[in-house]
């Protein structure tokens, strides 16, 4: 049992680039999200998904999309990676949402926008 | 809105000496959760505590306690005696159970705590 894993740990892009930032998780869970870490500003939410198939915004949407298309795996993709898009990336995962729940987050990729 | 306020920033502690780390937070959820959540230097976030809305006993693990008071809307976390292992970034949290905020935690920004020996 894996929990929730993310690939890769580090990224170094060019600005306008683009990429996937992989999440993956082997605990059967319906909800998996992810956040962005910055300096001072804690966790914020991304985007985030309550089932296959479905996915919402979160707080900071713009410049990234995702898909749910399995229950395992929850991608994150950059577009046309931006210098204010550097930042840690934490996929997390907990069984239904709710709030009661804890929720499990990956060990994080570290992505540099140049 | 739901909304979570650590003031500290950082904290620097002598080894052995008691921190408390303050959380501060905002919702108008009949219920709802709260959480701690520990970073070390690895980067990893480390679950903690869930306390539920409902339930103000305050808990103890270990070295570990927290204080829940409705009252003043804080879930205050104490490190006894404490310990260069413990030096990491601590993050509070809040769920609610509404539609709109269903599953999303609030961060606040986190408070680095450096413990010297």
């Amino acid at each position: 049992n894996a929990g929730v894993t993310q690939t890769p740990k580090f990224q170094v892009l060019k600005t306008g680039q683009s990429m996937t930032l992989q999440c993956a998780q082997d605990m059967n869970h319906e909800y998996m999200s992810w956040y962005r870490q910055d300096p001072g500003m804690g966790l914020r939410l991304i985007h985030y998904s309550v089932g296959a198939g479905i996915t919402d915004q979160g707080e900071v949407p713009n410049g990234y999309n995702v898909s749910r298309s399995t229950t395992e795996d929850f991608p994150l993709r950059l577009l046309s990676a931006a210098p204010s898009q550097t930042s840690v990336y934490f996929c997390a995962s907990s069984p239904s949402g709710q709030g009661e729940e804890t929720q499990y987050f990956g060990p994080g990729t570290r992505l540099l926008v140049l | 809105a739901q909304k979570v306020t650590q003031a500290q920033t950082e904290i620097s502690v002598v080894e052995k000496e008691d921190v408390t780390l303050d959380c501060v937070y905002e919702t108008r959820d009949t219920t709802y959760y709260l959480f701690w959540y520990k970073q070390p230097p690895s980067g990893e976030l480390v679950f903690l505590i869930r306390r539920n809305s409902f339930d103000e006993q305050n808990e103890i693990s270990g070295r570990y306690s927290w204080n829940f008071q409705k009252s003043t809307s804080s879930f205050n976390f104490t490190i006894t005696a404490s310990q260069v292992v413990d030096s990491a970034v601590y993050f509070c949290a809040l769920s609610g159970d509404r539609g709109s905020t269903l599953g999303r935690l609030y961060f606040g920004r986190g408070t680095q705590l450096t413990v010297w020996p």
